[in-house]
């Protein structure tokens, strides 16, 4: 069945650059997310990425797509302690509704 | 417009107990979606409702779990009896029906403890 990784935790000080990263099993995958979950929040939606893409961006977030290698990642330019979150990264292929989550990696941005 | 609501937001019950999870969806959300989270671990697709349908209820762990969508409006997540490693967070998500990619809101989730 299909499967997603991502490391569990990531500390970056703020201002720098974070880099998540995830991959993931299922070669038809078309969609592919990123969602945040604040603490007590649901999961918000950040972003998505269609498999024909290489890369997104959107304001301070850059996400790449190896199709290849069936590597995604997310990354935030100068991270801020409100981007202090877990990062779900999700796929899910065509036509079909269900979507297939990571473990999540908890961003811890230090002052 | 009010977003995906979840009723409670913590349950504590003792093994062997029932609980039921509530969901509302956004109004005129025909997809509805249960998905849940044990402890650091990914979180995993129960089942999808269209309308008052079961599309996809292949996540569901087993029979111990019942899941309704009476008239396709909220929905109710029924353990019985709780077993411990039901514990988790319980997330509700719906989608509009049209569209592919047509984007799934979150509630907050219920955190259920079983002890």
């Amino acid at each position: 069945g299909e499967d997603v990784e991502q490391s569990l935790f990531l500390s970056v000080r703020e201002g720098d650059s974070s880099v998540i990263n995830c991959t993931y099993t299922d070669s038809s995958s078309t969609y592919l997310y990123w969602y945040k979950q604040e603490p007590g929040a649901g999961l918000q939606l950040l972003t998505y990425i269609f498999s024909n893409m290489d890369m997104k961006q959107d304001q301070r977030l850059t996400v790449l797509l190896n199709k290849k290698d069936k590597h995604l990642s997310l990354r935030i330019a100068d991270t801020q302690t409100g981007d202090s979150a877990i990062y779900f990264c999700a796929e899910r292929s065509g036509g079909y509704q269900k979507v297939t989550f990571g473990t999540g990696t908890k961003l811890q941005v230090i002052p | 417009e009010a977003g995906v609501t979840q009723f409670p937001s913590h349950s504590v019950i003792e093994k062997g107990q029932t609980v039921t999870l509530r969901c509302d969806p956004i109004s005129g959300h025909d997809n509805l979606y249960w998905y849940r989270r044990v402890m650091g671990k990914e979180i995993k697709f129960l089942l999808h409702f269209v309308k008052e349908s079961k599309q996809d209820e292949s996540g569901m762990p087993n029979n111990r779990f019942l899941a309704e969508r009476t008239g396709g409006t909220y929905s109710t997540l029924k353990v019985q009896p709780a077993e411990l490693e039901d514990s988790g967070v319980y997330f509700c998500a719906s989608s509009l029906l049209t569209g592919q990619n047509t984007e799934a809101f979150f509630g907050q989730g219920t955190r259920l403890t079983v002890v």
